[in-house]
């Protein structure tokens, strides 16, 4: 199972922009799978927020605000959430996920965002 | 609405069995693949299993391939997973999960339920 390596913390203040990585291990490139990307806050289960493929191959999550938005940094291999305006309500853990083959998911290891 | 109510959990000595159940409604239970994804306490998110629409396809995680077997009824709108061998660290709120899509190939993970807690402990 390959390991996606997500900083355990970040943080950033109301109104700011939050970045998020998800970095795929080298021998897997990240240009060729979707990276979905999950919120959780304390006592509850994981929301599905969005995937990001390419410009022209991505989803957004039933609901989800489009503050959230998800790309590329194919030079690091990994994948990015992109928090926009950010919100006191937007404090919660999140979860980068790939299928790197069929019948075969992988987590990241999670990021605790803190808004300050 | 989409729900998705576990049950099964409970406390367990290590080598013994239990079988999780999901009851799934609010859609049409065999038109999506569906999974259990577990949560130590404190930790973060771990993909167990997952079963395409038609029992067609079937993935398990290295950590628990070979003990715990994942099944479903289209029948009974149900997902089971049959876990043996049980062992300290698979203590986890076990979810139930339902995916986007009918294949285990690709697809989110688009809604979950509430999960149910497996405690192994002597």
């Amino acid at each position: 199972q390959p390991v996606l390596t997500q900083p355990p913390s970040s943080s950033a203040s109301p109104g700011e922009s939050a970045r998020l990585t998800c970095t795929l291990p080298s021998d897997i490139n990240v240009g060729s799978y979707n990276i979905y990307w999950y919120q959780q806050k304390p006592g509850s289960p994981p929301r599905y927020l969005l995937y990001y493929y390419s410009d022209s191959d991505k989803g957004q999550g039933s609901g989800v605000p489009s503050r959230f938005s998800g790309s590329k940094d194919a030079s690091a291999n990994t994948g990015i959430l992109l928090i926009s305006g950010l919100q006191s309500e937007d404090e919660a853990d999140y979860y980068c996920m790939i299928w790197p083959s069929n019948a075969n998911v992988v987590f990241g290891g999670g990021t605790k965002l803190t808004v300050l | 609405e989409v729900q998705l109510v576990e049950s099964g959990g409970g406390l367990v000595q290590p080598g013994r069995s239990l079988r999780l159940s999901c009851a799934a409604s609010g859609f049409t239970f065999d038109d999506y693949a569906m999974h259990w994804v577990r949560q130590a306490p404190g930790k973060g998110l771990e993909w167990v299993s997952g079963i395409s629409w038609n029992s067609g396809s079937i993935g398990y995680a290295d950590s628990v391939k070979g003990r715990f077997t994942i099944s479903r009824d289209n029948a009974k709108n149900s997902l089971y997973l049959q876990m043996n061998s049980l062992r300290a660290e698979d203590t986890a709120l076990y979810y139930c999960a339902k995916d986007e899509s009918l294949t285990m190939v690709q697809g989110a993970i688009d809604y979950w339920g509430q999960g149910t807690l497996v405690t192994v402990s002597s």
